[in-house]
């Protein structure tokens, strides 16, 4: 079945520093898995920080930025300068099947955000 | 904009007993509602997806008559644990996604705990 791995537990970053979460997938499915990266905010739910549908194309959301890697199958988030705010945990998740297919979610990290 | 609601938030039954969820989605019509585990130390794990004038498709290792859905509406869907024990504990989370739409927009999650 699709499976995503990504950077595994813990993440410690200080605050203005720059931060990449490594992702990568495996899709059994025909065609090209669209591309997700959700985060959790503590106490909060899951929330949808950016998508990318389309090979080679790149998102971002709130000074984050992943871009689809097809030929490498990754999808790695980064961002350049961090905030503690950003402290959370991130899951990278793809998705086959159309629109009415499965969301497989990687293991999820950690960022914790010291000043 | 998109927002599911999931309550209760927190619910704790004793071992052998059943526990409902439900989840309720504002703004949009939900046309397929996908219920996800995390169960402790682990990432998400689909248990079904219901998707509207289709049966619902459970995963493997998950069934109907251990978690019965309704969908009966475009914008409320409900999840039974039945005979809840030790390793059904965890997050239960509800994503809900429109016809058009290639995004899961998640509640905040029931977290079940098992005396």
């Amino acid at each position: 079945g699709d499976s995503v791995t990504q950077t595994e537990g813990q993440v410690t970053v200080s605050e203005s520093k720059s931060l990449i979460i490594n992702c990568t997938y495996s899709a059994t499915s025909i065609g090209y898995p669209n591309l997700f990266w959700y985060v959790r905010y503590p106490g909060e739910g899951l929330q949808l920080l950016l998508k990318v549908i389309t090979a080679g194309q790149k998102g971002s959301s709130r000074g984050f930025e992943a871009t689809y890697n097809k030929e490498a199958t990754s999808f790695h988030l980064q961002k350049a300068s961090v905030q503690e705010s950003d402290s959370a945990v991130y899951y990278c998740a793809l998705k086959t099947g159309g629109l009415s297919g499965k969301l497989t979610f990687g293991e999820g990290t950690q960022v914790t955000v010291i000043s | 904009g998109a927002l599911v609601y999931q309550y209760p938030r927190r619910t704790i039954c004793k071992s052998g007993t059943s526990m409902r969820m439900e989840c309720q989605a504002v703004g949009f019509q939900a046309t397929s509602v996908a219920w996800y585990r995390q169960s402790p130390q682990k990432t998400f794990e689909l248990i079904a997806l219901s998707t509207v004038n289709s049966a619902i498709k459970y995963e493997q290792n998950f069934t109907q008559e251990k978690f019965p859905i309704s969908h009966p509406n475009l914008s409320f869907s409900s999840m039974t644990v039945l005979n809840a024990y030790l390793e059904d504990r965890g997050l239960y989370l509800c994503g809900a996604s429109a016809r058009s739409q290639n995004t899961l927009y998640f509640g905040a999650g029931t977290r079940l705990s098992v005396l």
